[in-house]
């Protein structure tokens, strides 16, 4: 069954600092990626997706994130934090149709 | 353009009583997802449909929950009789072509 892994359930950093939150899933055939996220009070929305081509891709508010088809992994990163980005991050894998699968979620708090 | 749009936004019931949420897409999203999401975890698809058929519900605990789209529009879950292990965010989404999922703000519930 497909499934997919966020390696950190908490992240505390200070404002400025460097982001990386990890994501691996399980699934040898075509995938879709996805980062949703989820700041406080409010609905999930997507950040950024990968569907083909050029494997670094660019969201909203600064994020990227890596596909690497050898790793199974699509990593989100952000060079610099703002207290604003806390909020909840979820990778999600979508393997063709309509299934979109997430993980279990990072919770990212930025201190001021 | 309007949201997803999902009522009650909390409900709070005892164990064996009925619930029933209700959501409402964006207009023209011919896919609409029903999502549980229990604290500490991320989104457990439930069930999916494709217009007002269902694709996949093999994860619907079908001996208590139901649910159904009628026109292909709205869509109601249903719980009946609720277990403590219930409580969680019922969160429906719909789909576009490009993959992305819009979520509304989920439907709270706290199973006593």
């Amino acid at each position: 069954a497909q499934s997919v892994s966020q390696h950190n359930h908490h992240v505390i950093l200070s404002e400025a600092a460097s982001l990386e939150l990890g994501c691996n899933y399980s699934y040898g055939g075509t995938v879709n990626l996805f980062w949703y996220v989820q700041y406080p009070g409010q609905h999930l929305q997507l950040l950024l997706k990968y569907f083909s081509g050029d494997p670094l891709v660019k969201g909203i508010k600064g994020f990227e994130a890596e596909f690497i088809k050898s790793k199974f992994s699509f990593n989100l990163r952000k060079p610099s934090v703002q207290w604003s980005d806390t909020a909840e991050y979820f990778c999600a894998v979508n393997t063709g149709g309509f299934k979109t699968i997430f993980g279990a979620g990072t919770r990212l708090f930025v201190k001021a | 353009e309007a949201g997803v749009a999902q009522s009650p936004r909390y409900k709070i019931i005892e164990k064996r009583q009925s619930v029933a949420f209700w959501c409402n897409p964006i207009s023209g999203h011919a896919t609409l997802y029903w999502y549980q999401q229990i604290l500490g975890q991320g989104p457990k698809l439930l069930i999916q449909f494709q217009n007002n058929g269902v694709v996949d519900d093999s994860q619907l605990p079908k001996d208590r929950f139901s649910a159904e789209r009628l026109k292909g529009v709205d869509s109601t879950l249903k719980i009946q009789p609720a277990k403590l292990e219930d409580s969680a965010v019922y969160l429906c989404a719909s789909r576009v072509n490009t993959g992305e999922l819009f979520f509304g703000e989920g439907s709270r519930l706290t199973v006593l």
